[in-house]
């Protein structure tokens, strides 16, 4: 089973609509919890940290599910310079100070005029 | 502020040569990290250093890969010699803090390797 799993898409969806991506990660110990956005061809950038009690920024939203192991972002209004993947992101903090993120293999979402 | 920066952007080698990639973090990060992508994979954590530490190197995948960071400023990463499996994309980040919660991590352009 994979750390980090996502639907990879592509997700196509027309501009100004909504839509939600879901990302599952098995390892129960994970502390923190981010989207990175990535371009064609370029790095990550971080889009949002997640919070246990969930946050928005604009027309982003996420939310974190700890029982069920799950993340979720939702892009309202979405914009044509929405299009990138988006790539779900844990770092589980293990001990001795290791700090490497874990990815996901991204979800591809393209914005349609 | 300049960002994080890798040198060369691109990079095609024989099987069995030697590459060193370049990385220069953030100015002031004491944190730098190497990932890779290889295709159709996820981009994979290889290392983390503390200043000139090797803070984990739990995913360097054998040891053709050394990693290095004299001084504690900039970073090199080199494949001898390196594999037909080696190609992918390989991304230096580097953060301020480290072991926090909800610390950014910023990642360079990457370089591009290609072992032919």
């Amino acid at each position: 089973r994979k750390e980090v799993e996502q639907d990879p898409g592509p997700f196509n969806v027309p501009e100004g609509a909504t839509v939600a991506f879901n990302c599952t990660y098995s390892n129960s110990a994970s502390q923190s919890f981010f989207w990175y956005r990535q371009d064609c061809r370029k790095e990550p950038k971080l889009l949002m940290s997640v919070y246990s009690s969930g946050n928005e920024d604009g027309r982003f939203t996420a939310q974190l599910n700890r029982a069920s192991q799950y993340i979720s972002l939702l892009i309202r209004d979405s914009k044509l310079s929405d299009s990138a993947t988006y790539l779900c992101v844990v770092n589980m903090h293990s001990g001795g100070g290791a700090d490497g993120l874990t990815f996901g293999k991204g979800t591809h979402l393209i914005i349609q005029p | 502020e300049a960002g994080v920066t890798q040198f060369p952007s691109h990079s095609v080698i024989e099987k069995g040569q030697t590459v060193t990639l370049r990385c220069d973090p953030i100015s002031g990060h004491d944190n730098l990290y190497w990932y890779r992508r290889v295709m159709g994979k996820e981009i994979k954590f290889l290392l983390h250093f503390v200043k000139e530490s090797k803070q984990d190197e739990s995913g360097m995948p054998n040891n053709r890969f050394l990693a290095e960071r004299t001084g504690g400023t900039y970073s090199t990463l080199k494949v001898q010699p390196a594999e037909l499996e080696d190609s992918g994309v390989y991304f230096c980040a580097s953060s301020l803090i480290a072991g926090g919660r909800y610390n950014e991590q910023f990642f360079g352009p990457g370089t591009r390797l290609t072992v032919l």
